[in-house]
């Protein structure tokens, strides 16, 4: 069964100009959930969506949006690019949001980097 | 979020066992204790989970100390595909919705 999997796997943007990445889940998982990790740090939880709906929010500026579509896969819109906004971009899914089924599983992560 | 404290990093020989430690001395009773690793250039890969008792699965072991103030993640023969960083996260299982809190995590080196 294919993982979660994530596009595109690198991206260069100049500052000012906004992004789209986008994630498809494992098939049948029905939650996705966004991090960015920058260099030398750990992932930092960026979005949680479930059944399309947003379900959890980190500490991020609104320049950083995000969606579910009906069919489960999401995308993270990043506005107005800062340098600080390079990072590599995680998505990870999970069955569901309770239990067991809470596990989440990531994919490759998108690469970005702001000039 | 219950903070937990892990090694920097650890060094060891392959085909020998890893003990990576763990301190969680403000775990709550609801917490769950997850162990994700991160292979260089990959998102993190789930490897167990446990609440109070030792756990074992294909990847590794867990081992809860009775009290839960502490854990131990244990691989029984490292190889030089278990190099990576191991991030050890408590999670409030029972209350669900909760995102995965990121430590910087312990970075296993495996010497050949």
């Amino acid at each position: 069964d294919a993982g979660v999997t994530q596009s595109p796997t690198h991206l260069i943007k100049t500052r000012g100009q906004h992004v789209t990445l986008r994630c498809s889940p494992i098939s049948g998982h029905k939650s996705v959930s966004w991090y960015q990790q920058v260099l030398g740090q750990g992932p930092q939880f960026i979005f949680q969506y479930y059944e399309k709906e947003e379900r959890g929010r980190g500490n991020f500026p609104d320049r950083f949006s995000a969606r579910q579509f009906p069919n489960y896969s999401s995308e993270l819109n990043v506005n107005a690019l800062l340098l600080g906004d390079s990072a590599l971009y995680l998505c990870a899914s999970s069955l569901d949001l309770a239990g067991d089924q809470e596990t989440q599983y990531f994919g490759p992560g998108t690469r970005l980097l702001v000039l | 979020d219950a903070k937990t404290t892990q090694p920097n990093s650890m060094e060891s020989n392959e085909e020998e066992p890893v003990h990576l430690p763990c301190n969680h001395s403000t775990i709550s009773g609801t917490d769950y204790i997850h162990w994700y690793r991160q292979l260089p250039s990959q998102g993190p890969e789930y490897v167990i989970h446990g609440l109070t008792s030792n756990v074992n699965n294909r990847m590794a072991s867990l081992a809860i100390a009775e009290d839960r103030k502490s854990s131990t993640l244990i691989l029984h023969r490292a190889t030089l595909r278990d190099a990576a960083v191991y991030y050890c996260i408590l999670r409030d299982m029972d209350s669900g919705n909760t995102p995965l809190v990121f430590g910087k995590g312990t970075r296993l080196s495996v010497i050949a």
